[in-house]
């Protein structure tokens, strides 16, 4: 495979459920994030790993929590969701902190 | 405090005529700038980068831009529309000092008519 790789690509899930999104991504870039596409707002942000560690975590309320187990993986572990986090989920990837950034399809979520 | 604005929420255009999406953008110093696509389903895809140098910039599929760095503006251009340009279109920014903060426009959705 090649590029960036998200699974589940369609996830519903119940208010009081525990899911996991995974990404992985085979190009060798060092830094991996997920962001946050809901309708009519602009991409948000939510969590960033470089070289494993987090460099960004932009005030994301704790049902998400973020996995990075090795620079090809990232994981973004959901508990006890909202109905207003369903959305798309879409991870990506760079080689540097201001290069291109590498897509995912996106995972998206239902919470009932 | 730093943003970028992409006006047109939607527009239409007829197979074959020319386009042109706006951005601008807000931010301490000239950034980094970007425009991808986003087609049904998909995501994003890059279609083109500024970072220095000429100030028009060709990118994949057709698609040009033009920085301009006195009306904080990098708009999209394309001589000639295709039914299957039809899309999501995103400017985006991150800092030249390298933050990993991109900064993303809330998107420009093309509708393409036959």
């Amino acid at each position: 495979e090649t590029g960036v790789t998200q699974t589940p690509r369609h996830l519903v899930m119940g208010m009081t459920n525990k899911k996991s999104l995974k990404c992985e991504q085979h190009l060798g870039h060092n830094a991996m994030y997920w962001y946050k596409q809901s309708a009519k707002k602009p991409l948000e942000l939510m969590f960033v790993y470089s070289l494993e560690e987090r460099v960004e975590n932009n005030s994301v309320p704790s049902r998400f929590s973020p996995e990075c187990p090795n620079s090809s993986h990232l994981f973004l572990h959901l508990h006890t969701l909202q109905p207003e986090d369903s959305a798309l989920y879409l991870c990506a990837s760079s080689q540097s902190n201001t290069g291109e950034l590498f897509f995912g399809e996106g995972s998206r979520l239902t919470v009932l | 405090a730093q943003s970028v604005t992409q006006p047109d929420i939607h527009i239409t255009v007829s197979e074959g005529a020319s386009l042109e999406l706006r951005c601008n953008y807000s931010y301490g110093a000239t950034p980094y700038l970007f425009w991808y696509v986003q087609s049904p389903g998909q995501g994003l895809q890059l279609l083109l980068k500024y970072f220095s140098g000429d100030t028009l910039v060709q990118g994949i599929k057709g698609f040009e831009a033009e920085f301009k760095r006195s009306q904080s503006s990098f708009n999209l251009r394309k001589p000639s529309v295709h039914w299957s340009d039809a899309a999501e279109y995103f400017c985006a920014v991150v800092g030249v000092s390298g933050t990993y903060k991109y900064i993303f426009g809330t998107g420009t959705r093309l509708k393409v008519l036959a």
